[in-house]
């Protein structure tokens, strides 16, 4: 099977502009979880999406949303850019059935925000 | 919410050792507890994990224990190699959503 993909694999924005990040998962998988790592703050969790509603939120501002297709693809968009949204933005995706919490992550989105 | 601790935060072992790093979790309702290795500028991937019914797990040279009473877990790396340098992050999930808590990483160097 293939893996997580994301893109694009490289942003470069600046501060105020809104960028939206894509994550493609695992065939058959129906979650897909957001992460944001920066050296600072480690892994730190976004959201997750599974069948098409957002199931879990972690302690970010409303700045910061996604969505899930039919198809289990997730977008996630951030609004007005700040510096400090400068990250790696992982996805990461699971089958999410009984018991199945194995979660599998993409390459990653390197956001610059200048 | 659940908040994990992972030390230590570097760790230096001659090739052939072993290398053991211990995170501690708050959440006694987590349940299932997966290591992920990322090497630098990569994906983190996902090791070894295991569940809160099972004490311990192993896989080749990597081993996993669960004390759940004492909300700790540790991953053993025996006969370490080069090529296990990398950083490694424990975490921490609670029930059947997939919303991991990580530990803030362990970076592992193995030398020659």
């Amino acid at each position: 099977k293939a893996g997580v993909t994301q893109t694009p694999r490289y942003l470069i924005k600046t501060r105020g502009q809104q960028v939206t990040l894509s994550c493609s998962p695992i065939s058959g998988h129906r979650s897909v979880s957001w992460y944001q790592q920066t050296p600072g703050q480690g892994l730190q969790f976004l959201f997750e999406y599974f069948s098409e509603t957002q199931r879990n939120k972690g302690n970010f501002p409303g700045r910061f949303s996604g969505r899930q297709f039919s198809n289990s693809r997730s977008e996630m968009n951030v609004s007005t850019l700040e510096l400090g949204d400068s990250a790696l933005y992982l996805c990461a995706s699971s089958f999410a059935g009984q018991g199945y919490n194995e979660q599998f992550f993409g390459p990653g989105t390197r956001l610059t925000v200048l | 919410g659940e908040n994990v601790e992972q030390h230590p935060s570097t760790l230096s072992v001659q090739e052939g050792d072993s290398a053991v790093i211990k995170c501690t979790y708050s959440d006694s309702a987590s349940n299932y507890f997966p290591w992920y290795k990322q090497e630098l500028g990569k994906r983190p991937q996902l090791i070894i994990d295991i569940r809160s019914n099972v004490g311990e797990k192993k896989d080749q040279r990597i081993a996993v224990t669960l004390n759940k009473t004492a909300k700790h877990f540790s991953l053993h790396i025996t006969e370490t190699q080069p090529e296990d340098s990398a950083v490694y992050f424990c975490a921490a999930n609670t029930g059947t959503a997939s919303k991991l808590t990580f530990g803030t990483g362990t970076r592992l160097q193995v030398t020659l």
